[in-house]
């Protein structure tokens, strides 16, 4: 049972122009999603975060939409750049789990081409 | 600050045999959370590990363990190792405070090879 799924295993996007990374959910219990990005042999990096009481968070090229009713998230990056390219993961907690514990989804290759 | 230090990076290990982990945290981190990656299958949460006690389990058989010391360093213990536990192991470790102060910093991880 995959409550979270990233469908695009890849994406392949041109230096400066805008990604987007998109994340299907089905818990509704799920109140906080984040974003982290992955480079080969090294462990997963926080990126952005967003609480289910907000629809839309920014920091720097990276924005987070949520939308609730759709059960989706996206990441948006603009511009682009290579250094950008690593498998991007998204992330959500339960409101009903205590402690840390995320459920991830499968990942997207994400390929910036200079 | 020194990072989250997972020890040892590579290993390789026979089918039967049994392998320990060792995950050592942020300091003033009293949280340790264990991850298993799979290709195509990110990241499945093993358990938590907060002050000594496990938190939170995820839906791995008895043979997958943990604990956790005193002084916040955690072990996962791995016992009667089969093929498909080869995968990168990543252990996250947080303040383990507030749903909405995640500072979830993630260890470089072990990659296990069962041969």
């Amino acid at each position: 049972d995959q409550q979270v799924k990233q469908n695009s295993p890849s994406l392949s996007v041109q230096e400066g122009r805008i990604s987007i990374l998109n994340c299907d959910y089905t818990n509704s219990m799920f109140d906080y999603f984040l974003w982290y990005k992955k480079y080969p042999a090294e462990g997963p990096t926080f990126l952005i975060s967003i609480s289910s009481i907000k629809d839309k968070n920014e920091d720097g090229r990276f924005t987070v939409f949520l939308n609730k009713s759709a059960k989706h998230l996206s990441l948006h990056i603009v511009p682009s750049q290579p250094g950008d390219s690593a498998v991007y993961f998204c992330a959500a907690k339960g409101r009903e789990t205590s402690g840390s514990r995320l459920t991830f989804g499968e990942g997207t290759q994400l390929t910036v081409n200079p | 600050k020194a990072g989250v230090t997972q020890t040892p990076r590579y290993l390789i290990k026979t089918r039967g045999q049994q392998v320990t982990l060792s995950c050592s945290p942020i300091s003033g981190h009293r949280s340790v959370s264990w991850y298993q990656q799979t290709p195509g299958q990110g990241l499945q949460f093993l358990f938590e590990y907060f002050s000594e006690t496990q938190r939170n389990k995820g839906n791995f058989p008895g043979r997958f363990s943990g604990r956790q010391f005193s002084n916040s360093r955690s072990e996962m213990n791995v016992s009667t190792l089969e093929l498909g536990d080869s995968a990168l192991y990543l252990c996250a470790s947080s303040r383990g405070g507030l749903p909405t102060n995640y500072g979830y910093t993630f260890g470089s991880g072990t990659r296990l090879t069962v041969v």
